[in-house]
């Protein structure tokens, strides 16, 4: 089993659609978590780190579930601008390793 | 601030040719990083230091070797290079707060896009 796993999609969403993503993580031990932003041929950037009280950055909504392993993504009001692939980033404690996921892939269509 | 640079951003090499990929930050940050990227792999770390004088082994590091140079730097070498090493390379770095709030972000460099015939 993968440490983080991601449903690579394609999400293929209209403009204006409320969309969410779930990653799955598998060590218990694992402490920090972050969402990436990553465009077509380009570096990944941070969309936003993920607290265990879940946080919200305008359109943007994570959460974390401690108790199911899983960290999510809520993108509401869909922009065609949003379309890229989402890394779901995970550390454990201890460690200066950040585990990746695969990436989900998203297009808002107009 | 530019964050972290990479040279060079692409280059084609021919098998069992050697080169070295240059990493710096400019964030003064302890930790640095290289990964690889393939289609469908997500981003491998190849290697990583932790601090300056320090490197260790990521889950693909066979055929590859690292230095890091001073606190600001950190290259990564192909002694021998081969088609399977054909990927997208890219250096990161972060600071870390580890036992308060765990590591912080990564931040990545551009890449370079690299192909061995």
């Amino acid at each position: 089993r993968k440490e983080v796993e991601q449903d690579p999609g394609p999400f293929n969403v209209p403009e204006g659609a409320t969309v969410a993503f779930n990653c799955t993580y598998s060590n218990s031990a694992s402490q920090s978590f972050f969402w990436y932003r990553q465009d077509c041929r380009k570096e990944p950037k941070l969309l936003m780190s993920v607290y265990s009280s879940g946080n919200e950055d305008g359109r943007f909504t994570a959460q974390l579930n401690r108790a199911s392993q899983y960290i999510s993504l809520l993108i509401r009001d869909s922009k065609l601008s949003d379309s890229a692939t989402y890394l779901c980033v995970v550390t454990t404690s201890g460690t200066y390793k950040y585990i990746f996921g695969t990436g989900t892939r998203l297009k808002v269509l107009a | 601030n530019a964050g972290v640079t990479q040279t060079p951003k692409f280059q084609v090499l021919k098998t069992g040719q050697s080169m070295t990929l240059q990493c710096a930050q400019d964030m003064n940050h302890n930790s640095m990083y290289w990964y690889r990227q393939d289609p469908g792999m997500g981003l491998r770390l190849i290697y990583y230091s932790a601090s300056e004088g320090t490197t260790d082994k990521g889950e693909v590091p066979n055929g590859y070797n690292v230095s890091r140079l001073n606190k600001r730097e950190f290259s990564l070498r192909l002694e021998s290079a081969a088609p399977s090493q054909t990927s997208v390379y890219f250096c990161a770095s972060s600071d870390n707060l580890v036992g308060l709030a765990g590591v912080l972000e990564q931040y990545f460099g551009p890449g370079t896009r690299l192909t061995v015939t």
